[in-house]
C-alpha cells in the first residue's frame, strides 16, 4: 500500500544536539512538506519542497533544514539553533496540483514526537 | 488578519445532536478546501473534500460559499467517536520569490468537538 513513513516515532534530544527525523513517500508525489505542531495549536509549515532538489523556506523555517535529493525522501534536520524544539512533527506530500478540485489531497505521515531532555 | 480562520471551540455537545463549523479564507483565489480530522496525538487525516456545489457524506455535509469566501462542516447525529479536533485546509497558487508557481496549503488552527452521553 502506497503511503508516508516518518521515524523515529519518539524520539527524545539533549539540548545543543542536532537530530534528523526521516520521511518516506511511496505514493509518486512531487510535494512534500513538513509541520510543526504545539499542543492545542494549528499546524505550522516548516518546509516545503515542489521536486527534487528543491526546496523553499515556511512560516517557521529558522532552526531547521531539509534537503531533497530523491523523490522519495524529504528528511528535516531540527538544529541546535531551534530554541524550542519539543513539538509533533508531521511530514505530509500531495499529488501535482490540478485547478479546482477535489483530488489535491494532503496525506500525512504518522508524525515524529520529539522531546528536548 | 489570518489566511485561514476557524470557530473558535470547544464545541461540547450531547449525542445526537447537529453542529456546524465554519471556516473563512481571506484568498479570494483559493482553489481547494478540505475538511480533516485529527484524533488526539495522531495525524490529521482526511475526512472530506469539499466541492463547490457542496457535498455530503453519510452525516457529514461540506459546503463551500465562494461570495462570503468560507467552507462548512455539519454534523448530523453526533456520535461519542466524532469527538476529535477538525482542520480546514485551504489551498491557493501562489509564487515563491524565484516566481515558480505552487500551491499553498495553509490550516486553520482547528476546532475541538467533543460529544458526551
Amino acid at each position: 500500500d502506497g503511503g508516508i513513513t516518518q521515524s523515529p516515532k519518539y524520539l527524545f534530544r539533549k539540548e545543543g544536539q542536532n537530530v534528523t527525523l526521516s520521511c518516506e513517500q511511496n505514493l509518486n508525489h512531487d510535494a512534500m512538506y513538513w509541520y510543526r505542531q504545539d499542543p492545542g495549536q494549528g499546524l505550522r509549515l516548516i518546509y516545503y519542497s515542489q521536486i527534487v532538489n528543491d526546496f523553499q523556506k515556511g512560516d517557521i523555517a529558522e532552526g531547521y533544514s531539509v534537503s531533497r535529493e530523491k523523490k522519495e525522501s524529504f528528511p528535516l534536520t531540527v538544529t541546535s539553533a531551534q530554541k524550542n524544539p519539543t513539538a509533533f512533527y508531521l511530514c505530509a506530500s500531495r499529488p501535482p496540483l490540478r485547478a479546482f478540485s477535489g483530488a489535491n489531497v494532503l496525506t500525512f505521515g504518522a508524525g515524529s514526537r520529539l522531546t528536548v531532555l | 488578519r489570518k489566511e485561514v480562520e476557524q470557530d473558535p471551540g470547544p464545541f461540547n455537545v450531547p449525542e445526537g445532536a447537529t453542529v456546524a463549523f465554519n471556516c473563512t479564507y481571506s484568498n479570494s483565489a483559493s482553489q481547494s478546501f478540505f475538511w480533516y480530522r485529527q484524533d488526539c496525538r495522531k495525524e490529521p487525516k482526511l475526512l472530506m473534500s469539499v466541492y463547490s456545489s457542496g457535498n455530503e457524506d453519510g452525516r457529514f455535509t461540506a459546503q463551500l460559499n465562494r461570495a462570503s469566501q468560507y467552507i462548512s462542516l455539519l454534523i448530523r447525529d453526533s456520535k461519542l467517536s466524532d469527538s476529535a479536533t477538525y482542520l480546514c485546509v485551504v489551498i491557493f497558487r501562489s509564487a515563491n520569490a524565484g516566481g515558480t508557481s505552487y500551491g499553498k496549503l495553509t490550516f486553520g488552527q482547528g476546532t475541538i468537538l467533543t460529544v458526551h452521553p
